[in-house]
């Protein structure tokens, strides 16, 4: 069983259009990630849910609106595409406190034309 | 806020053991470094964590000066499939006092023949 899931693993979509990531763990962890991954491979925090409350917020444009229906689920909805928000976006969790591992999804390749 | 500083890239030679120094100069005093490790099209995954000292597991060790302000994560007789990219992880605290688990650069690993 895969503990941190998400889907769709490759996503190809025009400029402008609005698409969604979804995200599940099994893991029973309070705490879920999105970490969004360049090119030049520089993992960078995007948002942080602590039991389906909001903790983190890293400077990420308007667009990208997280929804964690409940602490197994953290979606990611981005509206307005654009060329920059090509990359792949990785969703992860952990328990809550510093010194626990994070455990991460496969990712998903995000493709903006 | 922490920062971490590692190399962007290292080469090396199967069987012969090799040492990634990541520099973390200020580490919360309650802070663990973990280091993780990435291979193409997919998530990161944990490798080993410590506090200070030396720890060791039976995919690699990690050492950690008194200072704890640089960490050293050594790969025991690398082989081909070691060929990935590094990751070294500590915390940072958000303005309200959140976690904020965040990942140095990486350091990509290429084993040759």
């Amino acid at each position: 069983d895969t503990a941190v899931s998400q889907t769709p693993k490759y996503l190809v979509t025009q400029m402008g259009n609005d698409k969604s990531i979804k995200c599940e763990q099994n893991l029973g962890h309070d705490t879920m990630y999105w970490y969004k991954q360049d090119s030049k491979k520089f993992l960078k925090i995007m948002f942080s849910y602590n039991n389906k409350e909001l903790i983190i917020n890293e400077t990420v444009p308007n667009r990208f609106s997280p929804k964690s229906p409940d602490k197994a689920h953290l979606n990611l909805h981005i509206n307005s595409l654009e060329l920059g928000d090509s990359a792949v976006y990785f969703c992860a969790s952990s328990p809550p406190t510093s010194g626990n591992t994070i455990y991460f999804g496969e990712g998903s390749w995000l493709t903006v034309v | 806020l922490a920062k971490t500083t590692q190399p962007i890239s290292m080469d090396s030679y199967e069987g012969q053991e090799v040492n990634i120094t990541c520099s973390h100069n200020n580490i919360a005093t309650n802070d663990y470094i973990t280091w993780y490790q990435q291979f193409p099209s997919q998530g990161p995954r944990f490798i080993i964590q410590g506090y200070k000292t030396k720890v060791t597991n039976e995919v690699a060790s990690l050492f950690i000066p008194a200072d704890r302000k640089s960490s050293t994560l050594s790969l025991p007789r690398v082989s081909l499939s070691d060929t990935a990219v590094y990751y070294c992880l500590v915390g940072e605290t958000s303005s309200g006092g959140s976690y904020i688990p965040t990942f140095g650069r990486g350091t990509s690993l290429i084993v040759h023949p």
